[in-house]
């Protein structure tokens, strides 16, 4: 079964500081797995996503996460935190090999202090 | 703006009632997935349809039900409504059914069952 474990329900940190939000997962088909945002009042959007090839990947708004097989992460980054990056954050993983069904985390909330 | 609608965005309902979600995919996209966001369950997926066929079913209750009809929009019916059903019901939308294609977030219809 697969499942996603999201380190902190809330993160803060200081505009232009360093995100870091963290992500393990658990898969017994090879992991395809997803970051979303979900802004206040508004859907989920793909901010970037694994599935084979390159371990380190880059999204939109300057994130990049790292795919960490031997330690099952795939942890969200950013350099350099603006306000507007101020949401709720989930990691998802591919449920099977036919299906698009996705497996969430609990979700972090970043807040982003001036 | 994902391209996939979702009404009512609002739907304030009492125990025991029965509603219906609707769902209007992106253009072209055949696949449509429903999921239920609640603060003490978060993000689960209930159901996904790919071109009018159920593809992957969740944790979904007896008691809901869904179709995807000819031209591809989708609905949701939730019966014999319950508090614990209220919640944030998202619709997304793929352009097929497998796990590497992008799923992209309708905003969603916030049900309150009182």
């Amino acid at each position: 079964a697969q499942s996603v474990t999201q380190l902190g329900s809330h993160v803060s940190v200081s505009e232009g500081a360093l995100v870091l939000l963290r992500c393990n997962y658990s898969s017994s088909v090879p992991p395809y797995l997803f970051w979303y945002v979900q802004y206040p009042n508004q859907g989920l959007q793909l901010l970037l996503k694994y599935t084979t090839g390159a371990t380190l990947v880059k999204g939109i708004n300057g994130f990049e996460a790292e795919f960490k097989k031997s330690e099952t992460s795939f942890h969200l980054t950013k350099p350099s935190a603006h306000m507007s990056d101020a949401a709720e954050y989930f990691c998802a993983v591919r449920s099977g090999s036919n299906t698009g069904k996705l497996i969430f985390g609990q979700g972090t909330t970043l807040q982003v202090k001036p | 703006d994902s391209g996939v609608t979702q009404t009512p965005k609002h739907l304030i309902t009492a125990t025991g009632q029965r509603v219906t979600l609707r769902c209007s995919p992106r253009s072209g996209d055949l696949s449509v997935y429903w999921y239920q966001q609640s603060l003490d369950q978060g993000l689960q997926f209930l159901i996904q349809y790919y071109n009018g066929e159920e593809r992957a079913k969740g944790n979904i209750l007896e008691r809901f039900s869904a179709q995807q009809f000819p031209d591809l929009h989708s609905e949701l019916n939730l019966s014999s409504l319950e508090l614990g059903d209220s919640a944030l019901y998202f619709c997304a939308s793929s352009a097929a059914g497998g796990p590497y294609n992008e799923q992209f977030f309708g905003p969603g219809t916030r049900l309150t069952v009182l």
